[in-house]
Parts: C-alpha cells; sequence; structure tokens
C-alpha cells in the first residue's frame, strides 16, 4: 500500500519569493508521483508527473519538482511566485499497476500575499 | 468544450433521499473515477471503471452503486442519503494503463453535495 504526507498544511509567502511545498511517500513498490493544483471551486489540474528518467521534472505555471528515492520525496518548487498561485497543491501517488488509483496527500494551501 | 463535465454543480437534499451525479468525459478515454473531497479537503478514490467494467471499489457503503452505461459516462447514484455524505464528489477520466499518458488524470469541476 502506498501512502502521502503533505506535513504543511498551509504555506504563506509573499509575491515574487520562492517557495518549497513538501511531499513524502511510501510505497513497498516503484510508484509514479504527481502534483495536482485545486484553484477555489475548482477541479483537480496535474501541474506535473514523475513516471521515471530525469528525476527532476518541470511542469506548467514554472512549477518543478525533484524526485528523492532515498529520501522518498518529491518537493514542488517555484523561484517565484505570483498571487494567482495561490490554491490548493495536491502530491499523489499512483502503483504502476492496471488501476491508475490515485493516493493523494492531504493538500498545503500556498497562500500568496502582495 | 468541457472535457470532463458533471451535473449538477451543486445538490442541496435531505437525509434519506436517493440522488444521481452524472458524469461525462468527451476526451475518448476509456477508464473514469469517482473521488470523494471530504470538508478538510482530502481527497479518496471511490471507484473506477475501465472500459464499462469495474476495477477499482474502495471501501465505500453499499448505498453507493456506479453506474457506466459507456465508456464515455460514469454516473454515481446514492441510496438513502446521510449527513456524513455531504462533499464535494469529483469524476475524473485517463486513458486505459497501456496507452499514452494513461497516468494523467482528467477531472471534472464537481459536484457539491449537502446533506441536512
Amino acid at each position: 500500500a502506498q501512502s502521502v504526507t503533505q506535513l504543511d498544511s498551509q504555506v504563506p509567502v509573499f509575491e515574487e519569493a520562492p517557495v518549497e511545498l513538501r511531499c513524502n511517500y511510501s510505497s513497498s513498490v516503484s510508484v509514479y508521483l504527481f502534483w495536482y493544483v485545486q484553484y477555489p471551486n475548482q477541479g483537480l489540474q496535474l501541474l506535473l508527473k514523475y513516471l521515471s528518467g530525469s528525476t527532476l521534472v518541470k511542469g506548467i505555471n514554472g512549477f518543478e519538482a525533484e524526485f528523492n528515492k532515498s529520501q522518498t520525496s518529491f518537493h514542488l518548487r517555484k523561484p517565484s511566485v505570483h498571487i494567482s498561485d495561490t490554491a490548493e497543491y495536491f502530491c499523489a501517488v499512483s502503483d504502476r499497476g492496471a488501476t491508475n488509483k490515485l493516493i493523494f496527500g492531504t493538500g498545503t494551501l500556498l497562500a500568496v500575499q502582495p | 468544450d468541457t472535457a470532463v463535465s458533471q451535473t449538477p454543480k451543486y445538490l442541496v437534499t435531505q437525509m434519506g433521499n436517493d440522488k444521481s451525479i452524472k458524469c461525462e468525459q468527451n476526451l475518448g478515454h476509456d477508464t473514469m473515477y469517482w473521488y470523494k473531497q471530504d470538508s478538510k479537503k482530502f481527497l479518496k478514490i471511490m471507484f473506477s471503471y475501465n472500459n464499462k467494467e469495474l476495477i477499482i471499489n474502495e471501501t465505500v457503503p453499499n448505498r453507493f452503486s456506479p453506474k457506466s452505461p459507456d465508456k464515455a459516462h460514469l454516473n454515481l447514484h446514492i441510496n438513502s442519503l446521510e449527513l456524513g455524505d455531504s462533499a464535494v464528489y469529483f469524476c475524473a477520466s485517463s486513458p486505459a494503463a497501456g496507452q499514452g499518458r494513461a497516468n494523467e488524470q482528467f477531472f471534472g469541476p464537481g459536484t457539491r453535495l449537502t446533506v441536512l
């Protein structure tokens, strides 16, 4: 079974500052890793995903994440945030089986202040 | 065109009632999902269908019954609604495993269910 831990429920940051949202996972098998973003009153949108290959993954809106197998982490980063990045961010894992079942973390609210 | 759509967007009903939420995708995907997001924003998979066949059935009360009339539609029927069913329900779709981009799920806008 897999699990995902997002230790920070809320991350306040000033506009144009860098940000890192932390994600750690637990799994006995190889996994795929994802970051999704949920803007207020909307569905989830895929930011980026790690399937294999390069451990540094670039996504939409200037976000990137680094897969660290030894630390079982997949932290999300952005060098300079905008007010429009204010949203809930979810880390998720799936095993490499046939069901594509996603296990989500509890989410981190990124609150960008002017 | 909306890729994954859900109706209704809001649903307010009394305890004990039966209600349905509909989901449609126009992406040509074979696999569809239902997720529940509770008041603390925690998201949990409920069901998944691959080409009309149930492939994921999590520990969900049997008051919840998914129905897939074709691979573009996955509806969720809930009997005897309870207060604890209040949540946002999200539908999603993806290509089937083994197809390109199989691991990218596309989510609908959600249906906010309030049980009074």
